[in-house]
């Protein structure tokens, strides 16, 4: 039961260079986000989507890019990458009723992205 | 603004004694509060949740309070064993967007043998 899968879990990247963070699950939660871990502000959501073809804005946002064409997969890209780009990326999903009520989330083991 | 805040970056405690980790909200809308572990090299795994209609929640050797009045949330765990060394993350949500969870900064737990 592989959960949340992230790729790739390291990655260096130059300024100006963009890529792609993959997630996928296999749990068929509706719910998937992106957050990012930097040092002393904890973890911030970037953005989240309830179900295929539907995404919203976390609270940093900017930046970044995302698509839900699937229920299974919540690919993140990074359009044009900036050294504050620099942390750990992690994706979580849930099932609508319980990531919508409480709040309980699935994590993948996160994407260390360090930029240039 | 930090709505979610873990003024503890680090705590330590014996084996077999009590840890207590402690978080602060600003927001009075937030109604359900949830508790997150993390060791080094993996994502976070959801500990335990409370609502707001209740003050405390126990889920074995984990208890978390709730007081809002203070605005302050509380887990206990007892007793405190090596393998609950990690990073522990509180979080909260509010009624129209349980899927924007806002964590606080995070405290390092230690446990010493």
């Amino acid at each position: 039961n592989a959960g949340v899968t992230q790729t790739p879990k390291f990655q260096v990247l130059k300024t100006g260079q963009s890529m792609t963070l993959q997630c996928a699950q296999d749990m068929n939660h509706e719910y998937m986000s992106w957050y990012r871990q930097d040092p002393g502000m904890g973890l911030r959501l970037i953005h989240y989507s309830v179900g295929a073809g539907i995404t919203d804005q976390g609270e940093v946002p900017n930046g970044y890019n995302v698509s839900r064409s699937t229920t299974e997969d919540f690919p993140l890209r990074l359009l044009s990458a900036a050294p504050s780009q620099t942390s750990v990326y992690f994706c979580a999903s849930g099932r609508r009723g319980q990531a919508l009520n409480t709040g309980e989330l699935f994590f993948g083991e996160g994407s260390r992205l360090t930029v240039l | 603004d930090q709505q979610v805040k873990q003024n503890s970056p680090s705590l330590s405690v014996q084996e077999g004694r009590i840890s207590i980790l402690n978080c602060d909200y600003t927001n009075s809308m937030f109604d359900y509060f949830l508790w997150y572990k993390k060791y080094p090299a993996e994502g976070p795994t959801f500990l335990i949740s409370i609502s707001s209609i209740k003050d405390k929640n126990e889920d074995g050797r984990f208890t978390v309070f709730l007081n809002k009045s203070a605005k302050h949330l509380s887990l206990h765990i007892v007793p405190s064993q090596p393998g609950d060394s990690a990073v522990y993350f509180c979080a909260a949500s509010d009624p129209w967007g349980a899927q924007k969870l806002v964590f606080g900064q995070g405290t390092r737990l230690t446990i010493n043998p």
